[in-house]
């Protein structure tokens, strides 16, 4: 199993440029999650998925859009970017039925300028 | 309005001694707790957890006490070897998709 891949590893954006950060996992998991990580800061929820179809806003979802389409992908749509997004962003993913663990990704470094 | 906090940003430890790092958390509805430890340019990776209902759980050189009533957790790594310094972080599980709520970490330093 690769478990939690994300694409690209880095990017740079110029303001106002939109892009689509890619997850994907391959342990059959039902939920998954984006997060953000500015510097010197802990993780904050973006958006979340509890299966195919379904999607939830988390803490900071301005300026994002998720969908989820199928149980494998999970892509995180930036519109419109903006320094303020500058961040590295991971991927999670979480089986169900009392599992607790969220597994995450390798994350993907954005730099908008 | 930060619901998971851990108050000391580094940690710096000899070989061999005991690592002791600590989070306090203000949400009550809180009810699973866990350690993540992230090396630079990776994920976070799971280290521990321990559910509301206990107060201690190990996993061989690692320890997580939960004291409910302080809102306070701990994580304990003994003895502590160099290829342990990472950010330590600590998060809080709640919520029907079991959303976690991360603190800003700990880098731990283990010098040989």
């Amino acid at each position: 199993n690769a478990g939690v891949t994300q694409t690209p590893k880095f990017r740079i954006l110029k303001i106002g440029q939109s892009m689509t950060l890619q997850c994907t996992q391959d342990m059959n998991h039902n939920y998954m999650y984006w997060y953000r990580q500015d510097p010197g800061m802990g993780l904050k929820l973006i958006y979340y998925s509890v299966g195919a179809g379904i999607t939830d806003k988390g803490e900071v979802p301005n300026g994002y859009n998720v969908s989820r389409s199928t149980t494998e992908d999970f892509p995180l749509r930036l519109e419109l970017a903006a320094p303020s997004q500058t961040s590295v962003y991971f991927c999670a993913s979480r089986i169900s039925g009392g599992e607790e663990t969220q597994y995450f990704g390798p994350g993907t470094r954005l730099l908008v300028l | 309005d930060q619901q998971v906090k851990q108050n000391s940003p580094s940690l710096s430890v000899q070989e061999g001694r005991i690592s002791i790092l600590n989070c306090d958390y203000t949400n009550s509805m809180f009810d699973y707790f866990l350690w993540y430890k992230k090396y630079p340019a990776e994920g976070p990776t799971f280290l521990i957890s321990i559910s509301s209902i206990k107060d201690k759980n190990e996993d061989g050189r690692f320890t997580v006490f939960l004291n409910k009533s302080a809102k306070h957790l701990s994580l304990h790594i003994v003895p502590s070897q160099p290829g342990d310094s990472a950010v330590y972080f600590c998060a809080a599980s709640a919520g029907s998709a079991r959303q976690l709520t991360f603190g800003s970490g700990t880098q731990l330093t283990v010098l040989p």
